[in-house]
C-alpha cells in the first residue's frame, strides 16, 4: 500500500520569500508523483507531476519539485511567493504499474502568504 | 473552470436519509473518479469508473454506491447517512483513466448531515 506524508500542516511565509512544502511517500513499487493546489472554495488543480525522466519538474507559475528516489521525497519549492499563492497544497502518489489508476493524497499543507 | 460540473453545490439532510450527487465529466473524458474530503480523513479516493464500468475501488463504504451512465455522467449514492458522512465530495475526470493522466476536479458538493 502507498502512503503520503506532508510534514507541515500549515506554512506561513512572507511575500517574496522562498518556500518549501515537504512531501514524503512510501511505496514498494515505482510511482508517479503529483502536486495539486486547492484555492478556497474550489476543486483541486494539478500544479505539476513527475512521471519519468528529469527529476526536476516545473510549473508555469514558478513552482518546482524534485523527485528524490533515495529519500522517497517530492518537495515543492518556490523561490519567491506571492499573495495569490495562498492555498492548500496536496501531494499525491500513484503506482506506475499497469492496472493502476487511483491517487493517494497527503493530508495537505496550507500555505499562507503574509503581506 | 475545469470543465467538470457537480450538482448540487450544497446539500443538507438528516441522518438516515439517502442522497444522490451528480457529476458531469469534461467533454471527451471517459473516466470519472469520486473522492471524499473531510477534516479528519483528508482526501480519500472512493471509486473510479471508466466508460461505464467500475475500474477501481478505494475506501468506499457499503452504504455508498456509484454508477456511470452511457452519456458518461456519474452519480454517487449515499444511503443511511450518518453524521460522519458530512464532507466535501469531489468528482474528477480524466481522458483515459490511467495513473499518468491528469485528473480534472469539479468544484465539489458539500454534504452536511444533521
Amino acid at each position: 500500500a502507498q502512503s503520503v506524508t506532508q510534514l507541515d500542516s500549515q506554512v506561513p511565509v512572507f511575500e517574496e520569500a522562498p518556500v518549501e512544502l515537504r512531501c514524503n511517500y512510501s511505496s514498494s513499487v515505482s510511482v508517479y508523483l503529483f502536486w495539486y493546489v486547492q484555492y478556497p472554495n474550489q476543486g483541486l488543480q494539478l500544479l505539476l507531476k513527475y512521471l519519468s525522466g528529469s527529476t526536476l519538474v516545473e510549473s508555469i507559475n514558478g513552482f518546482e519539485a524534485e523527485f528524490n528516489k533515495s529519500q522517497t521525497s517530492f518537495h515543492l519549492r518556490k523561490p519567491s511567493v506571492h499573495i495569490s499563492d495562498t492555498a492548500e497544497y496536496f501531494c499525491a502518489v500513484s503506482d506506475s504499474g499497469a492496472g493502476s489508476y487511483q491517487l493517494t493524497f497527503g493530508k495537505g499543507t496550507k500555505l499562507s502568504v503574509i503581506p | 473552470d475545469s470543465g467538470v460540473t457537480q450538482t448540487p453545490k450544497h446539500l443538507i439532510t438528516a441522518t438516515g436519509q439517502r442522497v444522490t450527487l451528480r457529476c458531469s465529466p469534461r467533454s471527451g473524458d471517459l473516466s470519472v473518479y469520486w473522492y471524499q474530503q473531510s477534516l479528519d480523513q483528508g482526501l480519500q479516493f472512493l471509486i473510479q469508473y471508466y466508460n461505464g464500468e467500475e475500474r477501481a475501488k478505494g475506501n468506499i463504504l457499503e452504504r455508498f454506491s456509484a454508477q456511470q451512465f452511457p452519456d458518461l455522467h456519474s452519480e454517487l449514492n449515499l444511503s443511511s447517512l450518518e453524521l460522519g458522512d458530512s464532507a466535501l465530495y469531489f468528482c474528477a475526470s480524466s481522458v483515459a483513466g490511467r495513473a499518468a493522466n491528469e485528473q480534472f476536479f469539479g468544484p465539489g458538493t458539500r454534504l452536511t448531515v444533521l
